[in-house]
């Protein structure tokens, strides 16, 4: 089955504990990208890579790294989360950007207490 | 900059019922559109992808349309479900200036009673 997949679904954590939520695609998709998502203010992209090896920022960067080592993976680092980072957070993909829709993940609920 | 609205923010309708999510987006400028399917603290389901090119899609009870020159998108859902109650989101995918993400509307959320 097509999808996108993340891990994990659900996570607490305390302020400046390192943690990575993965994320993995079985499409050969190019393209692949991190939002978030909060009460209010939607969903907001956090940051995308085009393929391999190329990454950049999103809207709302500050406070995660990523990394595209493999076309398949793009996992979101947060080097030291704080409260503030509390979200949803979605993995999507798309074949490449220009019209071919995305493939969203289910999700990863984090709470930073 | 790109701006996308819904309307309404919430609906409730009696199960059975037809009914028709709005969106709205400034820029024409874009290579489609894309309606996504919510349930609450879940994942974003794809239900339909329209191209620029493109006025129209239906999937079962769904049809989408688009109107790229009015800045305009409507879902229809024919003959509603308790099981479609969720929120429903549309986005859109620019070029030009503003590529490589999509741009989502607020959503609306539907509650279809029983």
């Amino acid at each position: 089955e097509a999808q996108v997949t993340q891990n994990p679904r659900y996570l607490i954590t305390v302020t400046g504990k390192k943690l990575t939520v993965t994320c993995s695609q079985n499409m050969n998709h190019e393209y692949m990208s991190w939002y978030r998502q909060d009460p209010g203010l939607g969903l907001r992209q956090i940051y995308y890579s085009m393929n391999v090896e190329v990454t950049d920022k999103g809207d709302v960067p500050e406070g995660y790294k990523v990394s595209r080592k493999e076309k398949r993976n793009f996992p979101l680092i947060l080097e030291s989360p704080s409260p503030n980072q509390t979200s949803l957070y979605f993995c999507a993909s798309s074949l490449r950007t220009g019209g071919f829709g995305y493939t969203f993940g289910s999700g990863t609920r984090l709470t930073v207490v | 900059k790109q701006e996308v609205t819904q309307i309404p923010a919430a609906l409730s309708v009696p199960e059975g019922e037809n009914l028709v999510l709005n969106c709205s987006f400034t820029d024409s400028a874009i290579y489609n559109l894309q309606w996504f399917r919510q349930d609450p603290g879940k994942g974003l389901t794809s239900l339909l992808l329209i191209q620029s090119s493109q006025r129209e899609q239906t999937s079962g009870r769904l049809n989408a349309s688009l109107d790229k020159s009015s800045g305009r998108s409507t879902l229809y859902i024919a003959a509603s479900q308790p099981g479609d109650s969720a929120t429903y989101l549309c986005a859109v995918e620019n070029y030009g200036g503003a590529t490589n993400k999509l741009i989502f509307g607020t959503g609306t959320l539907l509650a279809v009673q029983p």
